[in-house]
């Protein structure tokens, strides 16, 4: 079946310019994540949405991130005024009711500000 | 969270079983043992994951200690497309939370 999907692929934008990374996860799956990538570096958490509830927004850097899950399904993560250290691969995970650690990765965004 | 410790790196040559290590001392009798991989330019992908008893999967054998302080993610026939980072963690499985990958084995297939 389908997996995650990211759009767009690559991104590159000037800094102070805000962009929105669209997420589409699998169909079924309760819960969604973002991360981000810088090059060389782990995982960073964002925000995770399960079901209806509230967002866990503990991992966004700063208030010019901000994102939102339409109807349970996809999600898109809006950057504000962009900046250059916000240069990363963005990636989004889903994963099937009562599977928490076993999560299906999207192929990612590349953004670049320059 | 429990920590894990895996090696930087190991090689192997294709085609030959891969068996790479994963210490964790301190897990939780409620921990589950994940593995993950990162191919070059490529999201993270879910490989595996257990509780006490081994576990095969179309992907990789996963051998769990008997005090589950270690276990040992086995590729039974390594291709060079299993050339890739391989991550360790550990966590409730039915809890949905963020993943945090440590450094990881970066596992290099010789041809």
């Amino acid at each position: 079946g389908a997996g995650v999907s990211q759009s767009p692929s690559n991104k590159v934008t000037e800094k102070g310019k805000d962009v929105e990374l669209r997420c589409d996860p699998i169909s079924g799956h309760t819960a969604l994540y973002w991360y981000r990538q810088s090059l060389g570096q782990g995982l960073e958490f964002l925000i995770y949405f399960q079901g209806n509830s509230a967002p866990d927004k503990s991992g966004l850097p700063s208030d010019r991130f901000s994102a939102e899950r339409t109807g349970g399904s996809v999600s898109t993560l809006t950057i504000q005024r962009t900046q250059q250290e916000d240069s990363a691969v963005y990636l989004c995970a889903s994963s099937p009711p009562g599977s928490g650690l076993e999560q299906f990765f999207g192929p990612g965004t590349r953004l670049t500000v320059l | 969270d429990a920590k894990t410790t895996q090696p930087n790196s190991m090689e192997s040559n294709e085609e030959e079983p891969v068996h790479l290590p994963c210490n964790h001392s301190t897990i939780s009798g409620t921990d589950y043992i994940h593995w993950y991989r990162q191919l070059p330019s490529q999201g993270p992908e879910y490989v595996i994951h257990g509780l006490t008893s081994n576990v095969n999967n179309r992907m990789a054998s996963l051998a769990i200690a008997e005090d589950r302080k270690s276990s040992t993610l086995i590729l039974h026939r390594a291709t060079l497309r299993d050339a890739a980072v391989y991550y360790c963690i550990l966590g409730l499985s039915g809890s949905a939370r963020q993943l945090t990958f440590g450094s990881g084995t970066q596992l290099t297939v010789l041809p």
